[in-house]
Order: C-alpha cells, then sequence, then structure tokens
C-alpha cells in the first residue's frame, strides 16, 4: 500500500490555458473521489468516481472542468481556460468500497493561475 | 443539505496538556459517519477518528478521543497529552450512511501546540 499519489504537485499557470492533474488511488480501492481546497477552507467535494463510471458532481464542476477514470485505476482532472479563481489545492481521495469506506487523502495538487 | 461548523478558527494548548475541538453540524438524516481529520502543514490530510452515528459510545483513539451529542449535533475532538507532532489544521467532516457518499467538511481549526 504505498498510499494516494497525485501529480503535479505544484502547477502554476497563466490564466486561460488548460490544466491537468492526475491521482492514482490506493490499488484496491474502487472508489475515488475529487475535492478543492482554498487557502483557509475545508475541502470541497467536486465529484466521485465508482470504478470508471463518474457518479456524481457538484455544481462547483462547471463545465470547464472534466474528469476522467477510464480503467477504474487513475483519474484525470482537466480544467479548461483556467481563471484566477481556480487557484486552489486539488485533493483526491480513494476509498475501498466496504461498509466504513474510509476516505484516504493524496497529498494534493497546488495551482496557482497567474 | 448538511452542514458542519468549526467555531474555533485557531487554538493554542501547551505541550503535556489537554485540548478539546468543538464542531457541529446540521443534518435530517438519522444514520451517518463524523470524521476528524488532521492536516499538517504542507502535508497530507489523514484520518484521526470515525465515529458512527448509531454508535452511544463514543469512539477513541490513543490519545484522541470524542464526545458526540446525537441530540445536540455536536462532535468535539479531545485530544490529551499535546505533543508538538498535533500541531496542525484539524477538519471536522459528516458523511451520509451508505458507501460513495462525499464528505462535507467544516472550516478547520488551527492547532498550535507550545513547547
Amino acid at each position: 500500500d504505498t498510499g494516494v499519489s497525485q501529480d503535479p504537485r505544484h502547477k502554476i499557470t497563466k490564466r486561460g490555458q488548460n490544466v491537468t492533474f492526475r491521482c492514482d488511488p490506493i490499488s484496491e480501492h474502487n472508489r475515488l473521489y475529487w475535492y478543492r481546497q482554498t487557502l483557509g477552507q475545508g475541502p470541497e467535494f467536486l465529484t466521485y468516481f465508482q470504478n470508471e463510471a463518474q457518479l456524481e458532481k457538484s455544481r462547483l464542476l462547471s463545465d470547464r472542468f472534466s474528469a476522467e477514470r477510464p480503467k477504474g485505476s487513475f483519474s484525470t482532472l482537466e480544467i479548461q481556460r483556467t481563471e484566477q479563481g481556480d487557484s486552489a489545492m486539488y485533493l483526491c481521495a480513494s476509498s475501498f468500497g466496504d461498509r466504513r469506506d474510509t476516505q484516504y487523502f493524496g497529498p494534493g495538487t497546488r495551482l496557482t493561475v497567474l | 443539505a448538511q452542514t458542519v461548523t468549526q467555531s474555533q478558527p485557531e487554538m493554542s494548548v501547551q505541550e503535556a496538556e489537554t485540548v478539546t475541538l468543538s464542531c457541529t453540524y446540521d443534518t435530517s438524516e438519522s444514520d451517518y459517519y463524523l470524521f476528524w481529520y488532521k492536516q499538517p502543514p504542507s502535508r497530507q490530510m489523514i484520518l484521526v477518528i470515525r465515529q458512527e452515528a448509531y454508535k452511544q459510545q463514543n469512539a477513541t483513539e490513543n490519545r484522541f478521543s470524542v464526545n458526540f451529542q446525537k441530540a445536540a449535533k455536536s462532535f468535539s475532538l479531545k485530544i490529551s497529552d499535546s505533543q508538538l507532532g498535533d500541531a496542525a489544521m484539524y477538519f471536522c467532516a459528516y458523511r451520509s450512511w451508505g458507501a460513495g457518499n462525499m464528505l462535507t467538511f467544516g472550516g478547520g481549526t488551527r492547532l498550535m501546540v507550545k513547547p
């Protein structure tokens, strides 16, 4: 068990550019979650996958955001035409799907939009 | 929709002393989970303790324990024998019963531990 990993850890981009983040969950976990955390706030839910199916999306996930989990393993989160308000920490979490379904978090990707 | 409120933006405690972090939540559900997560500076969030709402007994994990008051919708975290490594942001979180549900977080409490 190597834990949840995220890449890159930091991303600086200019407004209007597209960015993509990757999350690798714990290998036996079939559920994967994306959250966004702005400075000084708690994380906010963005979207959730069970295997390759995207089952829930928050209203925070505008049409500039898209997430995929093509083979039910790693996931990508893409933001198109970035805006300064997209600057945040993007957290990925995964869970096993048992009754307790504890979510384990990755280190996050910190996005700065200039 | 559920909401989680942490009314203490910052708390400090002397090393080896005890501190209690507060959390209240609002829900119309009867079955749910509550969590405390710890986020050290520049490090990933880790689970500290979990409470199932149907359990009357308060959860305990080593130096960490909770005071779960279901009727009052209160879920406080007590840290005993505080250590320097306990310094972090602490987030209270709510999850509806059943797998695959999102966590709803409070705004967090920054805990400082004084040597």
